[in-house]
């Protein structure tokens, strides 16, 4: 089956840091990236929506300058937590949509969990 | 909007079948989505329907009634590494980049 890596998968900094996450799609061209967060025992939560060579779209309440979204490739997405703080630590997971075999596909990576001294 | 509904948890013994419901309401149909997650994992791809019937893929099998905003997977032949949440994702057709909606997902635990 279709395959999304994510880069690192576990991730350790101080507070004021720049952390960079990557997501690439290894056997398919990823039309639309997404980007969730999840806090232990909730739900997902969507925070930004990604397509190659355009400005990524937001959801309400999530801040664009904080979070900064790159979609270089088909294949690659990048999430920098901008001057992170501890209330960032989370579990970070993108998930990317395309085209596979019979039909639509979307899948998520393994995840990236933050913590935030 | 979107409304996703199904049930918070189910318990089952192994070797058993179990059925998870899910309802939705949505302003344009294109696609429902079930994942499974395991505590401490990213979401993993089950099914895709998109038209009505019934997907079967090995032990599980989605099942989809458009005209209900019905859904159903079926988890049969339960084995303890089943346990987990699953989650069902209605894909709306008014959201040009696909976006999924999320239900709150239905915690499955089996017991020996």
């Amino acid at each position: 089956g279709a395959v999304v890596s994510q880069h690192p998968s576990r991730v350790i900094c101080k507070s004021g840091t720049s952390v960079k996450i990557e997501c690439r799609s290894l056997d398919f061209q990823a039309t639309t990236m997404f980007w969730y967060r999840q806090f232990p025992k909730k739900s997902l939560m969507l925070m930004a929506t990604s397509n190659e060579g355009s400005k990524a779209t937001y959801e309400q309440g999530v801040e664009k300058d904080k979070f900064l979204i790159n979609h270089a490739s088909l294949t690659l997405s990048t999430l920098t937590v901008t001057s992170a703080h501890p209330e960032d630590s989370s579990f970070y997971i993108c998930s990317a949509r395309g085209q596979q075999g019979r039909g639509e596909t979307q899948y998520f990576g393994p995840g990236t969990r933050l913590l935030v001294l | 909007g979107q409304n996703i509904d199904q049930p918070t948890e189910m318990t089952a013994t192994e070797g058993a079948i179990v059925q998870i419901n899910c309802t939705y309401q949505t302003s344009g149909f294109n696609g429902l989505f079930w994942y499974q997650q395991h505590a401490g994992e990213a979401p993993t791809f089950l099914s895709y329907n998109v038209l009505d019937g019934l997907e079967e893929k090995g032990r599980f099998s989605s099942f989809l009634s458009r005209s209900k905003g019905y859904s159903y997977l079926l988890l049969k032949e339960l084995q303890m590494k089943d346990s987990a949440s699953y989650l069902c994702a209605v894909r709306s057709a008014t959201d040009s980049w696909g976006k999924l909606q999320f239900g709150a997902g239905t915690q499955v635990v089996v017991t020996p």
